[in-house]
């Protein structure tokens, strides 16, 4: 079974700031993909960025991008020129290829973007 | 209208009480889920289909059951409701095909769920 971490429960970034988000996991598939989604305090998911595994190159979404580190098991967040509409929680998310689209999750991290 | 509505947002109850979570959607996938959030370990999967017909336990079914009525519509009960299934609880979707939206969750707008 697979398994996602976050290790960081809450941080704070300064409005125009850069912050990275933490996120490793544990799979013995091959071939798999990997999630962040944002819950912003109207409770609503919302998918930020996908990366593919077999793809090297780091997925980037205007200002988020991923530093996906395939052998270290390590797909953390960098958000770029920090908003106050990023604070939310985030989340990590797996999907193996055998996991019939099951996402499997991380337990969130409280972000808060002051002004 | 949301794509993914699910009913009621919030519900206050008592133990020993039946409750059931509704969800239907409009998006036309045939994918749909229940996931439970809980503060400190994110979002755990309930139940899940892939089809009227096929039904799939999840990693945290014990106390639950569901019901999918039809393409659009995915209900979660809760037959003798307990104080630890106090959570949030999320009805998603998701498409059948690959490519581009492969593994994207298209999630309702929650039912937080009180058990006293």
């Amino acid at each position: 079974a697979q398994t996602v971490t976050q290790s960081q429960p809450e941080m704070s970034v300064q409005e125009a700031e850069t912050v990275t988000l933490s996120c490793t996991y544990d799979t013995s598939e091959s071939n798999y993909y990997l999630f962040w989604y944002k819950q912003p305090p109207s409770r609503q998911m919302i998918l930020v960025i996908r990366q593919e595994a077999y793809k090297q190159q780091n997925a980037t979404e205007n200002r988020f991008s991923v530093n996906f580190q395939k052998a270290a098991k390590s797909f953390s967040l960098k958000i770029s020129d920090s908003q106050l509409g990023d604070t939310a929680m985030y989340f990590c998310a797996f999907m193996g290829e055998t996991s019939g689209s099951r996402l499997t999750f991380g337990e969130g991290t409280q972000l808060t973007v002051n002004p | 209208d949301a794509d993914v509505t699910q009913t009621p947002r919030n519900r206050i109850t008592k133990t020993g009480k039946r409750i059931m979570l509704e969800c239907s959607q409009t998006k036309g996938h045939d994918r749909m889920y229940w996931y439970r959030q809980d503060p400190g370990l994110g979002l755990r999967l309930i139940y899940y289909s892939f089809d009227v017909k096929d039904i799939n336990k999840g990693e945290i079914s014990d106390g639950y059951s569901v019901s999918r009525q039809a393409q659009a519509k995915f209900s979660l009960s809760l037959e003798s409701a307990i104080p630890n299934q106090t959570a949030l609880y999320f009805c998603a979707t998701s498409d059948l095909a690959g490519g581009i939206s492969i593994g994207e969750l298209f999630f309702g707008e929650g039912s937080r769920l009180t058990v006293l």
